[in-house]
């Protein structure tokens, strides 16, 4: 157990709607990270916060937002959704920003967009 | 472009022998590097890290070996076990403070360990 949580851990939804995943980090961890990894894929960097505010971003569509609250939890927000949106969304979290500290990863949220 | 390749989709060893899983990379600013392992229907979880200063690093049945002039790294697991049957993610990151923390991952290589 990571001590990450996510949740929904899979959610279906149909195209042109919006949904919401939630993270917690793990105790402590002031950053958070958001991965998208499409079938069979590498995992690809979204977004990062730190302590609240956007720290670093990745190919994050214009569709998709993010934020970091001041409990530390995290939402990841993903509308107008297209069947391509289908992926595993994975969140992470670490105790340090810029250093070498391991990502600690959830469980994943499985998105089926229909 | 990718960043961070794992060449090889997939590995069968059997058990007791060593595995191999390489690993490439492009960007030079890369300066840590990490190896996760994934479980179906579970997240990555950290496996053994390298800093860009050091040239091995060994933790238990595991070792990572980077070769900084050929951008290259791989990990090995000796002796394998069955319980090793996993996917092997690459990672490598930009230890910058404007970098964030962010990690960019290869493919990610599927290892299966024949009883």
């Amino acid at each position: 157990d990571s001590g990450v949580t996510q949740t929904p851990k899979h959610l279906i939804t149909a195209t042109g709607q919006r949904v919401t995943l939630r993270c917690s980090p793990r105790s402590g961890d002031l950053s958070v990270y958001w991965y998208q990894q499409s079938l069979d894929q590498g995992l690809q960097f979204l977004i990062q916060y730190y302590n609240g505010e956007e720290r670093a971003k990745g190919n994050i569509l214009e569709r998709f937002s993010a934020q970091q609250f001041p409990d530390l939890h995290s939402e990841l927000n993903l509308s107008s959704l297209e069947l391509g949106d289908s992926a595993l969304y994975f969140c992470a979290s670490s105790t340090r920003q810029g250093s070498n500290s391991p990502l600690h990863f959830g469980n994943g949220t499985r998105l089926t967009v229909t | 472009d990718q960043q961070v390749k794992q060449n090889s989709p997939s590995l069968s060893v059997q058990e007791g022998r060593i595995s191999i899983l390489n690993c490439d990379y492009t960007n030079s600013m890369f300066d840590y590097f990490l190896w996760y392992k994934k479980y179906p229907a579970e997240g990555p979880t950290f496996l053994i890290s390298i800093s860009s200063i050091k040239d091995k690093n060994e933790d238990g049945r595991f070792t990572v070996f980077l070769n900084k002039s050929a951008k290259h790294l791989s990990l090995h697991i000796v002796p394998s076990q069955p319980g090793d049957s996993a996917v092997y993610f690459c990672a490598a990151g930009e230890g910058s403070r404007a970098a964030g923390n962010k990690l960019t991952f290869g493919g990610g290589t599927r290892v299966l360990v024949k009883p």
